[in-house]
Formats: C-alpha cells, sequence, structure tokens
C-alpha cells in the first residue's frame, strides 16, 4: 500500500504571499491531519478533517486554512505568509473511524518565508 | 491548558532498557495517549497507544497508571537503529486539540 504522499516537497516563497500544500492519504483513510514542527516550538496541531467535514483545530490564526476533498485528499493553504510561517508542514492520515491517534505521517513540505 | 513534559535527551547503550516518560496534565479522560518515533528528514512513526495501565506491541511497552498524569514509554533491549527523538501525543480536556510533547532525544551507543 502507497504511504502517505505531500506536495510540493520543497517551498521558497516570499512574505505576503499565500502558497497550498496538497496531501494525499493512504488508500482508505479517511482521516487527514496536518501539523506544523519548527525547531522552536516542535510539533504544533493545525487542524484534523474527516469525511470532508473539519472535526478538530488547533491554535493557529485563521491565514491557516485546510479542506478536505471527497477521495480524501487534503489541501492546507496559508495566506499572507509570514517569516514565522517557515516550518515543515507535515500530514498523517488515519483510519479515523475512532479516537485512536494511530496515525501515518507523510515526508512533510518544507516552507521556507524570505 | 494540556501540558506536557519530556525530558529534553537521554543516552543509553545497545541491549539495554530504556524507559521514557511523559507528564501530562489536563488531558482528556477518554482518549488515547499515543507516542511516536522521529528520524531526521521524516515524518513521525506510531509505536503505541494505550489508554490505561499496561499496552504491549512488539516493539515497545506504554505504561499508564491510574491518574494518568504521565506515561512511559519502554523499549526493551534498544540498538544503535533506536536512536531518534521520541514524541508523546495527547488530547486536551474538553477541546480535544492535539498536543505534541516536545520530544526526547534518544543516543544509543555501540
Amino acid at each position: 500500500k502507497a504511504g502517505v504522499t505531500q506536495t510540493p516537497r520543497y517551498l521558497i516563497k516570499t512574505r505576503g504571499q499565500q502558497v497550498t500544500l496538497s496531501c494525499s492519504p493512504i488508500s482508505g483513510h479517511r482521516s487527514v491531519s496536518w501539523y506544523q514542527q519548527t525547531p522552536g516550538q516542535g510539533l504544533q496541531f493545525l487542524f484534523e478533517y474527516f469525511s470532508e467535514t473539519q472535526r478538530n483545530k488547533g491554535n493557529f490564526p485563521g491565514r491557516f486554512s485546510g479542506r478536505q476533498f471527497s477521495n480524501s485528499r487534503s489541501e492546507m493553504n496559508v495566506s499572507t505568509l509570514e517569516l514565522g510561517d517557515s516550518a515543515l508542514y507535515l500530514c498523517a492520515s488515519s483510519l479515523g473511524g475512532g479516537r485512536s491517534y494511530e496515525q501515518y505521517f507523510g515526508p512533510g513540505t518544507r516552507l521556507t518565508v524570505t | 491548558l494540556a501540558k506536557t513534559t519530556q525530558p529534553i535527551s537521554m543516552d543509553s547503550y545497545e541491549g539495554q532498557e530504556v524507559n521514557i516518560t511523559c507528564s501530562h496534565n489536563n488531558i482528556a479522560t477518554n482518549d488515547y495517549i499515543t507516542w511516536y518515533q522521529q528520524f531526521p528528514s521524516q515524518g513521525p512513526r506510531f509505536i503505541i497507544q494505550g489508554y490505561k495501565t499496561k499496552v504491549t506491541n512488539e516493539v515497545a511497552s506504554l505504561f499508564i497508571p491510574a491518574d494518568r498524569k504521565s506515561s512511559t514509554l519502554s523499549l526493551p533491549r534498544v540498538s544503535l537503529s533506536d536512536t531518534a527523538v521520541y514524541y508523546c501525543l495527547v488530547s486536551e480536556d474538553s477541546s480535544y486539540k492535539l498536543i505534541f510533547g516536545s520530544g526526547t532525544r534518544l543516543l544509543v551507543r555501540p
């Protein structure tokens, strides 16, 4: 079974721009979660989508948004980029039926904001 | 707000047992406590999860006391390939926001 894939793997953007990251979950997985990882703040939860609905959300500003499509693929958007948004953005998928947090992570998208 | 605390780093030798503890308060009473392993340039990898008492799988054990204010990941007979960062993951009481611990960097020496 193919693992979680994320595109692009690397991205360089300028302050003020917006960016869209994509995540394809493992086949059959209906939940997709997004995380931001930085050396200073560690792993921080952004949001979780299940069956096209946002089921949970972390403490990030409204500039961070996401969506999930009917095939469970998910996109994350960051508008009006700031230097502090430079990070590794990780997507994780899971079956999603219960409250299990057995998630499978993709390799991440490394975003650099200049 | 839920808060987690993990040791920043630990050293061990091949063949030893390693126990990594995560302290957590204000976590959801009915949610799993989960542990992940992360190697450089990779996403975290699921190790084990549990709700209470003890859970064991083929790679690790997880001990959770009755008050659920901490959890201990136990790695039996570590090898060099277990050198990685280990994270606990909990959910916050009421909001169920997911909180990762700050991570424990384990170095296994020959």
